[in-house]
């Protein structure tokens, strides 16, 4: 097992264009987090998912937000009409149903020039 | 509302233990997590306390929860410059949450 893995680590994008980022979590991990991260802060809760259902969305989470995991492996965040407010990293998560041991990867890098 | 607060620095010595503390409002966390976090890196799982525990040691790793208090710390021995990283504490009602972390700096 290769741990939680994300695509892509870094994106560069203009104001106001599209971005998705995906997440690969451990393999029978049937809970999926996804966080947001600035410089200096800690991270902060986004959404998560058990399985393909989406179960809490933060109020972060505005209507440019939307976030899947159609299938309950693989999960894509899609951020549309990016704002510089956006840059962040976006680090996702996973665990089993038992949730003891939640794994991070390694973040996905978003600015927004 | 669920909050989560530690120091935000923490300086000492190759060799000597470092303390981390934690404080925390959430007292319906079933687990509480230590994350290291190194610079531009994700999150890395150091350990985690069952909210059941008072106490869980894992090699140099010491942690020690008072639920009474809300209050969590991990214990490093023999730090050393590779234990240079952001420390949090996250615990665990539902979802991670997560404070500021506290930024531990060895100095040799």
């Amino acid at each position: 097992d290769t741990g939680v893995s994300q695509d892509p680590r870094h994106k560069i994008t203009k104001r106001g264009q599209n971005v998705t980022f995906r997440c690969d979590p451990i393999s029978e991990h049937n809970r999926l987090y996804w966080y947001r991260q600035t410089l200096g802060q800690g991270p902060e809760f986004l959404t998560y998912f058990q399985n393909e259902a989406q179960l809490e969305k933060s109020r972060l989470l505005s209507d440019r937000f939307s976030a899947e995991r159609p299938k309950g492996s693989f999960s894509t965040l899609e951020i549309q009409r990016t704002e510089q407010g956006d840059s962040a990293m976006y680090l996702c998560a996973s665990s089993s149903e038992l949730g003891n041991t939640i794994y991070f990867g390694e973040g996905s890098w978003l600015t927004v020039v | 509302g669920e909050d989560v607060e530690q120091s935000l620095f923490l300086s000492v010595r190759e060799g000597d233990s470092s303390v981390i503390n934690c404080t925390y409002t959430d007292s319906s966390s079933t687990y509480l997590y230590w994350y290291k976090q190194e610079p531009g890196a994700g999150l890395q799982l150091l350990t985690y306390i069952f909210s059941n525990m008072d106490m869980k040691q894992d090699q140099r790793l010491t942690v020690l929860l008072n639920k009474k208090d809300k209050h969590l710390s991990l214990r490093i021995a023999d730090t050393q410059t590779g234990d240079s990283a952001i420390y949090f504490c996250a615990p665990l009602p539902g979802k991670l949450i997560f404070g500021q972390g506290t930024e531990l700096s060895v100095k040799p």
